[in-house]
C-alpha cells in the first residue's frame, strides 16, 4: 500500500521568495515519486522525478526535490518564485515493484504575489 | 512524439446521449489509463489497460465504458451520464504498468446537462 500526504492546501509566497511545497509518503517497498504541475483548465505536468540513484532530483522550470529516506520525504523546493509558477502542485508516489498505479496527494495551491 | 493527446477538449452532453472521449499515444507506452478529477480535487484513477487488456476497474460505474482498440489508442464511451460526473477527465500512458513515469494528456473538461 502507499499513500502520499501533502502539507498545507494552500501557500502563499512573494514574488523572488523560496518555494518549499511539503510532501510524505507511505510505501511497503521502495516508491517511485513524482512531482505534478497543474495550470487552470490543463492537465498535469511532469515537473521532476525520483526513481533511483541520486537523492537530489533537479526538474524543469528551476524546480529542485530531495528524496529523504529517513524521513519518508520528497519536499520540492525553487529558491525563487516566479508568477508563473502560480498552480496547484501534486506529489504522487508508486511503488518499484511489477506492478503499481500512481497516487496522489490532495494537492498544493501556490500563490505568488507580486 | 512526447505527447498524449486527448479529444475533444470540450463536451457538453445531456443526461440521455452517448458520447466518446479519445486518446492517443505514440510514445510505445504499453499502459493506458482514465483518471477523472473534480474541481479543487486530485485526479482519481478509473481504469487502467496493460498490453491492450483491462487489468484495474476501480469500481466505475457502468455508464462509463473504456475501450483499448489497440496499443496506442484508448476510449471512453459514455452513455446516459449523470451531472455529477461533470468533471476532467484525463488520460495517461507508461511504459509498462510498473508505476514508472507516467505522460497525461490534457484532458477533456466534461460537461452533463
Amino acid at each position: 500500500a502507499q499513500s502520499v500526504t501533502q502539507l498545507g492546501s494552500h501557500v502563499s509566497v512573494s514574488e523572488g521568495a523560496l518555494v518549499l511545497l511539503r510532501c510524505n509518503y507511505s510505501s511497503s517497498v521502495p516508491p517511485y515519486l513524482f512531482w505534478y504541475v497543474q495550470y487552470p483548465n490543463q492537465g498535469l505536468q511532469l515537473l521532476l522525478k525520483y526513481t533511483t540513484g541520486a537523492t537530489l532530483v533537479k526538474g524543469i522550470n528551476g524546480f529542485e526535490a530531495e528524496f529523504k529516506k529517513s524521513e519518508t520525504s520528497f519536499h520540492l523546493t525553487k529558491p525563487s518564485a516566479h508568477m508563473s509558477d502560480a498552480a496547484e502542485y501534486f506529489c504522487a508516489v508508486s511503488m518499484n515493484s511489477g506492478y503499481s498505479t500512481l497516487t496522489f496527494g490532495k494537492g498544493t495551491m501556490l500563490l505568488v504575489s507580486p | 512524439d512526447t505527447e498524449v493527446t486527448q479529444t475533444p477538449k470540450h463536451l457538453v452532453m445531456g443526461m440521455t446521449n452517448k458520447k466518446s472521449l479519445k486518446c492517443e499515444q505514440h510514445m510505445g507506452h504499453r499502459a493506458m489509463y482514465w483518471y477523472k478529477q473534480k474541481a479543487k480535487k486530485p485526479p482519481e484513477l478509473m481504469f487502467v489497460y496493460s498490453y491492450e487488456k483491462l487489468s484495474i476497474n476501480e469500481s466505475v460505474p457502468s455508464r462509463f465504458s473504456p475501450e483499448c482498440p489497440n496499443s496506442s489508442l484508448l476510449n471512453l464511451h459514455l452513455h446516459a451520464l449523470q451531472p455529477e460526473d461533470s468533471a476532467l477527465y484525463l488520460c495517461a500512458s507508461s511504459q509498462d504498468s510498473g508505476g514508472y513515469g507516467y505522460t497525461f494528456g490534457s484532458g477533456t473538461r466534461l460537461t452533463v446537462v
